[in-house]
């Protein structure tokens, strides 16, 4: 069962571009959204994380937009860079199972 | 670096054969987490262990087996391997019992042939 929905499944971008990846959850008791950034040959990363009673959080390129009333919740990653090029995946944390539920991934590609 | 260490990185091994993963967490992480991430199949949760005690189980499967020692460290043991348990096995560490922020090892790749 696939809580976390996540696409595109993959995203080329040019140098400068804006890069926006889409996530959508139904479980309504997740209550922590994180989104991890993975290079090849590397484990996940975290990259940027948000609650849901806050509608945007920015840190340099980074941009989370969470909609909880639609249940979505996006990535922006504004002037694209090549060094972004990698697999980002989107994840809800749900506080009473345990547990961090992975969207299915998105690559990206930022071509010079 | 993220302070979490997997061993070993490769691993070739034939069905039907057993193998044991083994991780450290980072200083001072009670939380120990399993992934697998097998190709085009992104990241599942198999286990979440917290000071030695399992406190969630995802979808895994009953030839696998996870635990966590008084030292912290976790070991998740495959066996009567398949063809489709090949895959990249991830451990993730977190210090507190209950959150979203888990720290990655750079994973085990298993292959099965």
């Amino acid at each position: 069962q696939q809580q976390v929905k996540q696409s595109p499944q993959s995203l080329i971008v040019q140098k400068g571009g804006i890069s926006i990846i889409n996530c959508a959850y139904e479980n309504t008791a997740f209550d922590y959204f994180p989104w991890y950034q993975q290079f090849p040959g590397k484990g996940p990363a975290l990259l940027i994380a948000i609650r849901p009673d806050v509608s945007e959080k920015k840190e340099g390129r980074f941009t989370i937009s969470f909609n909880k009333s639609a249940k979505q919740f996006s990535l922006h990653i504004m002037d694209s860079q090549p060094g972004d090029s990698a697999t980002y995946f989107c994840a809800a944390w749900h506080n009473a199972g345990n547990m961090l539920t992975f969207g299915g991934g998105t690559r990206l590609m930022v071509k010079p | 670096d993220s302070g979490v260490t997997q061993t070993p990185k490769h691993l070739i091994t034939a069905t039907g054969q057993r193998v044991t993963l083994r991780c450290s967490p980072r200083s001072g992480d009670l939380s120990v987490y399993w992934y697998q991430q097998s190709l085009d199949q992104g990241l599942q949760f198999l286990i979440h262990y917290y000071n030695g005690e399992e406190r969630a189980k995802g979808n895994i499967l009953e030839r696998f087996s996870a635990q966590q020692f008084p030292d912290l460290h976790s070991e998740l043991n495959l066996s009567s391997l398949e063809l489709g348990d090949s895959a990249l096995y991830f451990c993730a560490s977190s210090q507190k019992r209950a959150s979203g922020e888990l720290f990655f090892g750079e994973g085990s790749r298993l292959t099965v042939l």
